[in-house]
This record gives structure tokens, sequence and C-alpha cells, in this order.
């Protein structure tokens, strides 16, 4: 079936820091890519989302593109601030159900 | 603003009552679902529903059900809690069409202790 794959945190980097998160997926048929972030406290929220093969995602400095020839999916960020730390979910949509990965939590330090 | 809500943030029960979460939704979605959160596991779809009165096993529905009798309301229903039910619980609603189709919205989370 349908898998997502995201590298295991926790990540811990510098303000100002670049940012890699990567995803993979498997999937039959093509899929829509996401990823969500959530805040302490929150629910899951949309950070960005590629729903074709080539597309680029961005948002709040964030941009991930959508690659078939390897499925993947990496999110990217040049300069990471201490907002930014949060658990970050790459997730694939294929009809009704959302494939979500494990999560990569990231911790920002000043 | 789109808007799920969930009727309690915190929830403390214990083993063998039966325990209800409610979750509405304001953006008139066809779909909704509920997920459980463990920490390593990510987010496991318990039961998910595409229409009113209509419902669909997730990867994990043993020991839930739920019901959606109006558009906007999702429940899930613990019908005899156990400890190994302690979890965050997350509702989500999408829809199929429109500019943000298939995005999931969120809401906050429902963290419950089963003692």
């Amino acid at each position: 079936g349908d898998s997502v794959t995201q590298m295991e945190g926790p990540v811990t980097l510098s303000e100002e820091a670049f940012l890699t998160i990567n995803c993979t997926y498997t999937a039959t048929g093509y899929p829509s890519l996401f990823w969500y972030v959530q805040y302490p406290g929150e629910g899951l929220q949309l950070l960005l989302k590629a729903t074709k093969a080539d597309d680029k995602g961005s948002n709040k400095g964030f941009e991930a593109t959508y690659r078939k020839e390897t499925t993947s999916f990496h999110l990217e960020k040049g300069s990471v601030q201490v907002s930014d730390s949060a658990v970050y979910f790459c997730a694939l949509t294929g009809g009704f159900k959302t494939i979500f990965g494990a999560g990569t939590r990231l911790f920002v330090k000043a | 603003d789109v808007k799920v809500t969930q009727s309690s943030r915190y929830l403390v029960k214990r083993t063998g009552e039966k325990v209800f979460l409610e979750c509405v939704q304001d953006m008139d979605h066809e779909n909704m679902f509920w997920y459980r959160q463990d920490p390593g596991l990510g987010l496991r779809l318990i039961y998910f529903s595409y229409d009113v009165k209509m419902k669909e096993k997730g990867d994990i529905p043993e020991g839930y059900s739920v019901s959606r009798e109006k558009k906007e309301r999702f429940s899930l229903i613990l019908e005899s809690a156990s400890t190994n039910q302690t979890s965050m619980y997350l509702c989500a609603s999408n829809s199929l069409a429109g500019a943000q189709k298939e995005t999931q919205y969120f809401g906050p989370g429902t963290r419950l202790l089963v003692l």
C-alpha cells in the first residue's frame, strides 16, 4: 500500500541555519503531496503542498518540490528561526485517505 | 476562516467508561476523519466518513465507533475505555473539490487519559 517515510528527529539547528527534512513516498497513481506543521499544543496545519510532478510548493520561506523520478518531497528552508520549532509531517493524499509520515521534530536554538 | 473544533482539550476517564469525543467543522466539507497521534507512530486513521450516516474503517478501528448524523458533526465513541486508548485524538475534515481540495483541516486535538 501507499506509504510515507521521513527522516527521524529530533533535528536541532541554530537560528539562521539551513534546514532539510527528507521525505520519500511509495504510491500507486499520482497522489498530491503535503507538508503539515504542528506547533506545541495545537493540531496540524497545512504548510505547503504540490499536486503534480515538478510542482514546487512554498510558504513562509519553506519550499518542497514534487520529484516523481526519486519519489521524494524534501522540505527546505534557507534560514530557520526559533519560531519554526515544531513537528513537521510529510503526507500524501490519493482519493479519500491521507497517509502521514511519523513526523520530524525540529528544535531551533537562538 | 476555516474552523474545526473539538469538544474538549483534555479528558480524564476511568477504565470501562464510555467516552464521547465531538468534532464540528464549519466549512461544509463532505469528509471527516478521526486520528490518534502517539509518539513515534505519527497519525493513525481510526475512522472516516465521506457523507452523512456513512462511515469507513481506517487502520485501527478496534475499540472505537463513530457517528455522523449531521454533515458538520462527527463523533468518536470509545465503547469501553481502556488504558491503551490513552492518546491524543485529532479530528480533521476536507473536501475533494475546490481550490483547497484534499487539504486536511485539523482541530486542536483532545488529549485523553484513561486511568
